[in-house]
């Protein structure tokens, strides 16, 4: 069965520190996986996909298929960063979301 | 820009009454989807639907039923809401393309059943 894990549901950083949100996955077939944010008082919305191999906001994820992994990275946090961040996998036309890691930014 | 509503930011209602939850998108996305949204679990999917009158069971959808009699709007519908369904609801669309189409979700609603 498809499965999306966040270890961390919450990761402190300080500003300009480096920041890696860990997503695991479970599937059995060719995986496409999100990141999905949420900042305060906002909606849900996309950051970015793997299939983009894009970087939004400075974030890029790249997938790990020999360790199923699809981790969210940042060299240098902001305080803006700080937001619940989601890793989800496609199955179909549905996703699947991890627990969800808030990342808090201090100054 | 994709615009999904949903009708009520917060709703409160009592324990056996039946309650209804509106979502109305834009942008003739032939998908659209209702989660739940609780802490520590995360979104868990309770309906889709990927036309009119056509729906799924997600993960969770013992309790609720749904309703797409136009292809604009999808309704969660709680039959008799109980304590355990207090929860914030979100309700997302997508195209229909093949993989990879990012879902575009509202703002949510939070209820609390009493």
């Amino acid at each position: 069965a498809q499965r999306v894990t966040q270890p961390e549901k919450l990761l402190s950083v300080f500003k300009g520190a480096p920041v890696e949100l860990k997503c695991n996955y479970s599937y059995s077939g060719s995986p496409e996986l999100f990141w999905y944010v949420q900042y305060s008082r906002q909606r849900l919305q996309l950051l970015l996909r793997h299939i983009s191999r894009e970087s939004i906001k400075g974030f890029t994820a790249d997938l790990n298929k020999g360790e199923t992994s699809f981790h969210l990275k940042k060299p240098f946090a902001q305080e803006e960063d700080s937001a619940m961040y989601y890793c989800a996998l496609e199955y179909g036309n549905k996703l699947v979301f991890g627990a969800g890691t808030i990342l808090r930014v201090k100054s | 820009d994709v615009k999904v509503t949903q009708s009520s930011r917060y709703l409160v209602k009592r324990t056996g009454e039946k309650v209804f939850l509106e979502c109305v998108q834009d942008m003739d996305h032939e998908n659209m989807f209702w989660y739940r949204q609780d802490p520590g679990l995360g979104l868990r999917l309770i309906y889709f639907s990927y036309d009119v009158k056509m729906k799924e069971k997600g993960d969770i959808p013992e309790g609720y039923s749904v309703s797409r009699e136009k292809k604009e709007r999808f309704s969660l519908i709680l039959e008799s809401a109980s304590t355990n369904q207090t929860s914030m609801y979100l309700c997302a669309s997508s195209q229909d393309r093949g993989l990879n189409q990012p879902q575009h979700f509202g703002d949510g609603t939070r209820l609390s059943i009493l």
